[in-house]
């Protein structure tokens, strides 16, 4: 099993442009959320869903967009890049809601 | 805003010797969390307590839970140069369970000197 797998890796971008990462994960888990990890901030929660076709905002939600059409991805959307979007983005998993979640090894963005 | 505070903010030790990490939250929770991250990659989950547990064993990891302190600490024992890494404790804030959501704090960062 691959887990949970973020594409890209690394990404620069230019302000106001669009990307989406992707998150895949092949364990038929139901529960999916993304945060991203700023320098002395821990993890913030972005987006979550609690199965396909279901998504709730979480901490910082503002200038992303996410949709759940399959069990297996989770793609977020950056609408128009600003640079304090800069972070490193991990997507997590897991099988049920008290469950512990497995997570990606996230995507390095830059926003210039 | 940050549920969970971890102190030390960073802890240098040597091989062999224990490390303790100490988390603080402020609302109530169902369970909490400890997940390690080394550079560079994603978090790996160690271990869950939950609210009515007061103590949790795994391997070299032990793991306390006060919840009338709103406080947790997480002992390594017997330490080793490969236990470098960031260590981040998580909480949930749903009712029921909802570890979808995690709340984390700002991490320890752990060095452990051969």
């Amino acid at each position: 099993n691959a887990g949970v797998t973020q594409t890209p890796k690394f990404q620069v971008l230019k302000t106001g442009q669009s990307m989406t990462l992707q998150c895949a994960q092949d364990m038929n888990h139901e529960y999916m959320s993304w945060y991203r990890q700023d320098p002395g901030m821990g993890l913030r929660l972005i987006h979550y869903s609690v199965g396909a076709g279901i998504t709730d905002q979480g901490e910082v939600p503002n200038g992303y967009n996410v949709s759940r059409s399959t069990t297996e991805d989770f793609p977020l959307r950056l609408l128009s890049a600003a640079p304090s979007q800069t972070s490193v983005y991990f997507c997590a998993s897991s099988l049920i809601s008290n469950q512990p979640q497995h997570f990606g090894d996230g995507t390095r963005l830059s926003i210039l | 805003s940050q549920q969970g505070e971890e102190d030390p903010q960073a802890l240098s030790i040597q091989e062999g010797e224990n490390a303790t990490m100490n988390c603080s939250y402020k609302t109530s929770i169902n369970n909490l969390q400890w997940y390690r991250q080394n550079s560079g990659r994603g978090l790996v989950h160690l271990i869950l307590i939950r609210s009515n547990e007061r103590e949790k064993h795994s391997g070299r990891l032990r793991v306390t839970l006060d919840t009338s302190k709103k406080s947790s600490s997480l002992l390594i024992t017997a330490s080793r140069a490969a236990d470098t890494a960031s260590y981040f404790c998580a909480t949930d804030r749903g009712s029921g369970g909802s570890n979808y959501k995690l709340t984390f704090g700002k991490g320890t960062l752990l060095t452990v000197n051969p």
